[in-house]
């Protein structure tokens, strides 16, 4: 079955300290693969996206994201944490053209003064 | 490119009644989802379509809750004989296969 595990619920850093936000997923296909962030009380936004072209890919507002087949993982990072990027962070996966897409739990970002 | 748009923004109704809701996704865009998010928890899956196609409906659903997609264009969410627990945020989404999902802004439910 195809699935995502956000590997935290919650995750604490510093402002200004690098982010590390972990995603694996299981798929018998090469799966598409997003982040989307929420901030509170507001819609979901399209952080960035992987698509089979290369392997780390660059979103918005920093950060990235590095495909990595052999450990079926898809960690979003980020070198320098903004007080902004508070929020809660989605990881997505599409397993396949014909499935359906599936979101992890989510993992809320808290950033520390 | 007008985005995903749904309506209303806000629905409040008296539990036992009946709503709907509408989704008008990107015109491009051959599948569309809907979602439910309750305060501090992440989108969960309802249903989706492919064209007029219904593919999946969540088991987690109940028998009240019914999605229709004629004509492979707008979709509309109906509850039946609504209850307190169904209060969320309904959420739609419209994508290309393999392509990231585009979100409209929700209606809020809120039954009382």
């Amino acid at each position: 079955a195809q699935s995502v595990t956000q590997l935290d619920s919650h995750v604490s850093v510093s402002e200004g300290t690098p982010v590390l936000l972990r995603c694996n997923y299981s798929s018998s296909y090469s799966p598409s693969l997003f982040w989307y962030v929420q901030h509170p009380n507001k819609g979901l936004q399209l952080l960035l996206k992987y698509t089979s072209a290369a392997t780390l890919v660059k979103g918005i507002n920093g950060f990235e994201a590095e495909f990595k087949k052999s450990e079926t993982s898809f960690h979003l990072t980020k070198p320098s944490a903004h007080m902004s990027d508070a929020a809660e962070y989605f990881c997505v996966v599409s397993p396949h053209r014909d499935d359906k897409i599936i979101f992890g739990k989510g993992t809320r970002l808290h950033i520390l003064p | 490119d007008t985005g995903v748009s749904q309506n209303p923004r806000h629905k409040i109704t008296k539990r036992g009644q009946n709503v709907t809701f509408r989704c008008d996704p990107i015109s491009e865009h051959n599948r569309l989802y809907w979602y439910r998010q309750t305060l501090g928890q992440g989108p969960e899956f309802l249903t989706y379509f492919q064209n007029e196609a219904q593919l999946e409906k969540s088991r987690l659903l109940s028998d009240r809750f019914s999605a229709e997609r004629p004509k492979g264009s707008f979709s509309t969410l109906e509850i039946q004989r609504t209850e307190q627990g169904d209060s969320a945020m309904y959420l739609c989404a419209s994508s290309s296969p393999g392509s990231p999902l585009h979100f409209g802004n929700g209606t809020r439910l809120t039954v009382t």
